[in-house]
């Protein structure tokens, strides 16, 4: 089994729906997770730190649930520039991330 | 401007010649590290490093060498590149490892023939 599994997508929404992506990790001790944003080629880069609580940024917003050992993020109002992979992270141990094998979305006009 | 530089961007090689990609962060990072993304397997860890002259094996450290003699510099040599070598590879650095995220560097895009 992955350490780290998202949905596998792909994911194609019209602009301004709200759209949700999963991950789960294997690991209970992990301890802290993020989402990352990659577009096509490039490097990731880093959207959100998640955090027990659940946090927001702007239309992003991050849950955790540690009882069952998974992440969410939701993008509400989609814009055709959140078209990207969308890879979550998992962290063990220091330095070692542990990354998912990535979303993509495709937001259409 | 913070960030993390790699070079070269491209380079194409032939198989068993010595190779050296370097990497060099800004941010006075404790954290650094290598990675690989292949199609369908995503981003792998190669090796990290938590300080100098301390580094540890990723998932797949075979085949690559990497050493941390001063802070801001963690260069990854490959001895005898092999063609299974081709591969996108990216650096990242981090202040702390668990609060802060990683900062990446634009990728080295690497063919082995």
């Amino acid at each position: 089994r992955k350490e780290v599994e998202q949905d596998p997508g792909p994911f194609n929404v019209p602009e301004g729906a709200t759209v949700a992506f999963n991950c789960t990790y294997s690991n209970s001790a992990s301890q802290s997770f993020f989402w990352y944003r990659q577009d096509c080629r490039k490097e990731p880069k880093l959207l959100m730190s998640v955090y027990s609580s659940g946090n927001e940024d702007g239309r992003f917003t991050a849950q955790l649930n540690r009882a069952s050992q998974y992440i969410s993020l939701l993008i509400r109002d989609s814009k055709l520039s959140d078209s990207a992979t969308y890879l979550c992270v998992a962290y063990p141990l220091y330095g070692k991330l542990t990354f998912g094998q990535g979303t993509i979305l495709t937001v259409h006009p | 401007e913070a960030q993390v530089t790699q070079n070269p961007r491209y380079l194409i090689t032939v198989t068993g010649k010595k190779l050296t990609v370097t990497c060099s962060q800004n941010m006075n990072h404790e954290y650094m590290s290598w990675y690989r993304q292949d199609p369908g397997l995503g981003l792998r860890q190669i090796y990290y490093s938590m300080n100098v002259e301390v580094t540890d094996k990723g998932d797949v450290p075979e085949g690559y060498k990497v050493s941390r003699k001063e802070k801001r510099n963690f260069p990854l040599i490959l001895e005898s590149p092999s063609p299974n070598q081709t591969s996108l590879y990216f650096c990242a650095s981090s202040l702390t490892g668990t609060l802060y995220g990683y900062t990446f560097g634009s990728g080295t895009r690497l063919t082995v023939v």
